[in-house]
């Protein structure tokens, strides 16, 4: 059974960082790009970033580009997530997600979310 | 990046009855490459549909997509109870820009 399990999110202060952490079973990990999305809770969904599957390219969104670092250890079958110069609407539940048709960016697996609180 | 936008915001409907979402995007999308999901409270989206008709493993054949270009439509030709949710779409043309709709809650009536 495929399985993703986010953990790291916390509440920090702007200015802060922070390491966001996804866990990887059930599949073949380093066979698949890997995405993070986020979620303001009760508002729409926002992609974030994009990593390839051996980790040497990643993409992200104008938002968080220059601040956000996406990176992978397949060795570990884990996907991180480096937050930093955080602000307050960076304050969402952040998961990761992947398409099982390898290469393809619709998301048929998602993790449960972890939340990030931004907040002085 | 593609900008989507979704229509209504919220559609009130009760049991039985048809549902129709749209989704406009601001440039043509790419090989249709256009997804549906549903979320509910406290859950991670679920995909429903993908290349604008082609429906996800599992889902039932009340959930059906059409549309082509920048014009899309998630139809659930009979609601019942636990299709009330909230409904996303997401063009995937771009890998590296995906974007989602705002989305449209079904609530019942």
């Amino acid at each position: 059974e495929v399985q993703l399990v986010e953990s790291g999110g916390a509440v920090v202060p702007p200015g802060g960082s922070l390491r966001l952490s996804c866990a990887a079973s059930g599949f073949m990990f380093d066979d698949y790009n890997m995405h993070w999305v986020r979620q303001v809770p009760g508002k729409g969904l926002e992609w974030v970033s994009l990593i390839s599957w051996d980790g040497s390219e990643s993409f992200y969104a104008d938002s968080v580009k220059g601040r956000f670092t996406s990176s992978r250890d397949n060795s570990l079958k884990s996907l991180y997530l480096q937050l930093n110069s955080l602000r307050t609407e960076d304050s969402a539940l952040y998961y990761c997600a992947f398409s099982s048709s390898s290469g393809l960016a619709y998301f048929d697996h998602w993790g449960q979310g972890t939340l990030v609180t931004v907040s002085s | 990046d593609i900008v989507l936008t979704q229509s209504p915001g919220t559609l009130s409907l009760s049991p039985g009855e048809r549902a129709a979402l749209s989704c406009r995007a601001s440039q043509s999308v790419g090989s249709n490459s256009l997804a549906w999901y549903q979320q509910k409270p406290g859950q991670a989206p679920r995909l429903l549909i993908y290349y604008a008709s082609v429906r996800a493993t599992g889902i039932p054949d009340r959930f059906s997509g059409s549309g082509s270009g920048t014009d899309f439509t998630l139809t659930i030709s009979r609601l019942e109870p636990e299709d009330f949710a909230v409904y996303y779409c997401q063009q995937y043309a771009n890998s590296a820009g995906l974007t989602f709709g705002g989305g449209t809650k079904v609530e019942i009536k």
